[in-house]
């Protein structure tokens, strides 16, 4: 059954470098997301990409934060500066419609 | 105010019975879809079952139902004759109107019994 994937499966990063991190989405899925998760909490919508460009993003999702469909396969979340609190479980998703939502097993990005 | 509300921190249930996590939602949107999500402690999400607003039937899908009751704005997660495996947290979800967004609840802890 087709999945989706993200690397690396744990990123620690130190304050104020950048990182990216990588999902490959379910390959006919039209619709693409991230979410994170801090530790103990909910999972927070960051941000939504359909048709080659951002659909909708949250206040989360300020300057630091850029996403990218490089080529066909690869969708990417990067943040330019990382903060202590940005520290959290990211996950990718994407859907062939927009009333579904498959999650990736999640990247761990630890700020130090 | 929060969109999502689940008011059952943790719940116990004894393998092979039936356990029911509640949902309550908000919203003043006609159209909208509500999902629940299992994640186990490998910390993975994973998709359990869809109901539309305007699906007349609940979903079900496999040994997981969706007690859908529009009127009382709920979504409750009927999972049936629980197995071991089905120790994880639950999390109900909800997109609103042409949003893409899903919002989550705070999850519900299931722990499964011998």
């Amino acid at each position: 059954e087709p999945e989706v994937t993200q690397t690396p499966s744990h990123q620690v990063t130190q304050m104020g470098q950048e990182v990216i991190l990588r999902c490959v989405p379910i390959s006919n899925h039209l619709y693409f997301y991230w979410y994170r998760q801090i530790l103990g909490q909910k999972v927070e919508f960051l941000v939504s990409f359909y048709n080659n460009e951002i659909s909708e993003k949250s206040e989360i999702f300020d300057d630091q934060f850029s996403v990218e469909r490089p080529d066909g396969s690869n969708f990417t979340l990067k943040i330019r500066s990382t903060k202590l609190e940005d520290s959290a479980m990211y996950f990718c998703a994407s859907g062939y419609g927009n009333y579904e939502q498959y999650f990736g097993p999640g990247t761990r990005l630890t700020v130090t | 105010a929060q969109k999502i509300t689940q008011t059952q921190p943790g719940m116990f249930v004894q393998e092979k019975e039936a356990v029911t996590l509640d949902c309550t939602y908000d919203t003043s949107d006609p159209s909208y879809g509500l999902f629940w999500y299992k994640q186990p402690s490998s910390g993975e999400m994973i998709f359990l079952i869809y109901q539309g607003s305007y699906d007349q039937q609940n979903a079900t899908e496999g040994r997981y139902s969706l007690n859908f009751q529009k009127a009382r704005k709920s979504a409750n997660l009927v999972i049936s004759a629980s197995q071991l495996g089905d120790s994880a947290m639950y999390f109900c979800a909800m997109r609103e109107g042409a949003g893409y967004a899903l919002n989550f609840g705070k999850g519900t802890s299931l722990l499964v019994t011998p």
